[in-house]
């Protein structure tokens, strides 16, 4: 079973500040993305990444896939309330397999006024 | 254009019951997805359909579970029995073609069985 892990589960900062989260895996990645998910909603599809080193931004996001494709990061420079949100990493691997999306279990993100 | 859509949103059933969850995909879109997400959990992958043949279904928990898409376009999600452990957020998703790139999701339909 792949697995894909999410660190941290729940951060709470204050608006203004800067975030890194973490999304890892022993196994690698053909491509990976990133998905930021509301209460009540589906998840809305933020970015794909899938070059080795790939840096995508995306406003004040920016992704980062790893030179080895089994980590990623995402980063949100001065952070707003309107970033509160799951945000969920998912990935498809190079060997294959289920046909869908392997998620990982999110991190809960509150950014405070 | 109209994004996906899920019917009914909201859904409780006693346990023993059988309950039939709707996905309508984006007009298109070649490929459907089931997902089951636990709360506070990321969506898991239940079973995936290119048009209508169902291609891969190893992610329905057990037989009590069954999903069909009959005209390529509309699914339908059915479980039958329904148990307490069957309480969750089911999202379907659909995108253009195969692969997993640009999956759309809808916004679920929340299953409660007591």
């Amino acid at each position: 079973t792949q697995l894909l892990e999410q660190s941290p589960q729940f951060l709470s900062i204050q608006e203004g500040e800067n975030l890194t989260v973490y999304c890892n895996s022993s196994s690698v990645f053909s491509s990976l993305q990133w998905y930021r998910q509301e209460p009540g909603e589906g998840p809305v599809l933020l970015v794909t990444v899938v070059t080795g080193g790939e840096v995508k931004k995306l406003k004040r996001l920016t992704f980062q896939f790893g030179d080895a494709r089994k980590d990623s990061s995402l980063h949100i420079t001065a952070a707003q309330p309107g970033d509160t949100g799951l945000y969920l990493c998912a990935g498809v691997w190079s060997g294959g397999g289920a046909d869908g999306l392997t998620f990982g279990k999110g991190t809960h993100l509150i950014i405070q006024p | 254009g109209a994004g996906v859509s899920q019917s009914p949103r909201y859904k409780v059933a006693k346990r023993g019951q059988d309950v039939a969850l709707r996905c309508d995909p984006i007009s298109g879109h070649v490929s459907l997805f089931w997902y089951q997400q636990a709360l506070g959990q990321g969506p898991e992958f239940l079973t995936y359909f290119q048009n209508e043949a169902q291609l891969d279904k190893s992610g329905l928990p057990s037989d009590r579970f069954f999903a069909e898409r009959p005209e390529g376009s509309v699914s339908t999600l059915k479980i039958q029995r329904t148990q307490q452990e069957d309480s969750a957020v089911y999202l379907c998703a659909s995108s253009f073609d195969r692969g997993f790139y640009e999956q759309y999701f809808g916004p679920g339909t929340r299953l409660t069985v007591t």
